[in-house]
């Protein structure tokens, strides 16, 4: 399978865990999204990446979100202290550098806060 | 008011339909406008994308833009019972603008 990897794909935590979501985008895609849709909801941009930098974060992505791209490749989005509110699906996307606007979106990560 | 409008529906229709799905949207600076498909619990599945106006097929998919009207629809013939999911409009500003605007998405399903 050659496209977006999320792991794990469901999670459920107790409010105030801290959870981390791992993202592998699809081979020398250098752009990597983060997206979180909510039932009946479209996805809603987190942060995008281009390489290894973090390039643009959402208001929505409060203190206790952290997204990290180290060497470029695989990504990270924990969550700490996680709330009832943030149960949602954590979606990541990647795309080519060359095709910016053909973006490729992941299976997504399920996350319940009980 | 939202950027993107999209009627969520549910939209229900009989197989062999012709299916017209619409969004309407506010920022004039968009200018390339995306469909994509989405199963239950799944991520969604880039299905066309287009820029400016203009129209845009494949298969039995055509999208439509509309810069004037910021209005865009996607039209799916031959209906089948395969196509019933949530579809989702999005649309971005210039070449390579790291961030995609949702609609809220339409649920489609295609009875047989």
């Amino acid at each position: 399978d050659t496209g977006v990897s999320q792991d794990p794909r469901h999670k459920i935590t107790k409010r105030g865990q801290n959870v981390t979501f791992r993202c592998d985008p699809i081979s020398e895609h250098n752009r990597l999204y983060w997206y979180r849709q909510t039932l009946g909801q479209g996805p809603e941009f987190l942060t995008y990446f281009q390489n290894e930098a973090q390039l643009e974060k959402s208001r929505l992505l409060s203190d206790r979100f952290s997204a990290e791209r180290p060497k470029g490749s695989f990504s990270t989005l924990e969550i700490q202290r996680t709330e009832q509110g943030d149960s949602a699906m954590y979606l990541c996307a990647s795309s080519h550098r060359t095709a910016g606007n053909t973006i490729y979106f992941g299976e997504g990560s399920w996350l319940t806060v009980v | 008011q939202k950027e993107v409008e999209q009627d969520p529906g549910p939209l229900s229709v009989p197989e062999g339909a012709i299916v017209s799905l619409n969004c309407t949207y506010s920022n004039s600076a968009f200018q390339y406008f995306m469909w994509y498909r989405q199963y239950s619990r799944k991520g969604p599945e880039l299905l066309m994308y287009t820029y400016s106006s203009g129209n845009k097929e494949d298969g039995r998919f055509t999208a439509q833009v509309d810069k004037s009207s910021k209005y865009i629809s996607l039209f799916i013939r031959d209906s089948q019972p395969s196509d019933s999911a949530t579809y989702l409009c999005a649309m971005t500003g210039g070449q390579g603008a790291q961030k995609l605007v949702f609609g809220q998405g339409t649920r489609l399903t295609i009875n047989p």
